[in-house]
């Protein structure tokens, strides 16, 4: 697997919360991307970076927020979490500009109670 | 934004036999299009991919081919092992816009 790890990889935490998702590569890629992934909708993106503080929205982005101070590290913040994000978020990583092959980290299983 | 569809939902094939997942889409500007492979509790994993100048793509037993006039491309599966059971996600992509279809589960049985 590519240099890739997430953080933690599993949580439990209350409505209301702020939450906090770490994505950490090894392989100096330009572009990184926070999925979530939900059984019957496959993996929808939720915001993602092609470069440090070069950050934009994806399909499903209301109620988070990102940020990339460092090349290495990808931080996807949930401010206030609901339950409508208990999810399996993913993190991948892309060299290439223009569409090209993307490394998943191993996923994070988020639960809001 | 694109709208992806994959058929079937789910596949059943009995080791040996071939296995074909379609995926359409509607943005005619899509210009990658890969399939991943995502086992059970495990993380995507690319298979193959093909770009928009090509019209067929192989590796092994696997192939991808591309109809870009109808908006659609296929997974092909030959000689299935029960190792091939997993579940498969296309993902159309234009300009950073990666969207995934829902999935097709292919179980194979031995």
């Amino acid at each position: 697997d590519a240099g890739i790890t997430q953080s933690p990889r599993h949580k439990v935490t209350e409505t209301g919360t702020p939450v906090t998702l770490r994505c950490h590569q090894t392989e100096n890629h330009r572009y990184m991307y926070w999925y979530r992934q939900d059984p019957g909708h496959g993996l929808r993106l939720i915001h993602y970076s092609y470069g440090v503080k070069d950050t934009d929205k994806g399909e499903v982005s209301d109620g988070y927020s990102v940020s990339r101070s460092k090349t290495e590290d990808f931080l996807l913040t949930l401010e206030s979490a609901t339950s409508s994000q208990t999810s399996v978020y993913f993190c991948a990583i892309s060299a290439r500009e223009g569409g090209g092959e993307q490394f998943f980290g191993p996923g994070t299983r988020l639960t809001v109670l | 934004g694109e709208n992806v569809e994959q058929h079937p939902s789910t596949l059943s094939v009995q080791e040996g036999d071939s296995a074909v997942i379609k995926c359409t889409y509607s943005d005619s500007a899509s210009n990658y299009f890969p399939w991943y492979k995502q086992e059970l509790g495990k993380r995507p994993q690319l298979i193959i991919d093909i770009r928009s100048n090509v019209g067929e793509k192989k590796d092994q037993r696997i192939a991808v081919t591309l109809n870009k006039t109808a908006k659609h491309f296929s997974l092909h599966i030959t000689e299935t092992q029960p190792e091939d059971s997993a579940v498969y996600f296309c993902a159309p992509y234009n300009n950073n816009d990666m969207r995934f279809g829902a999935g097709t589960r292919l179980t194979v049985k031995p």
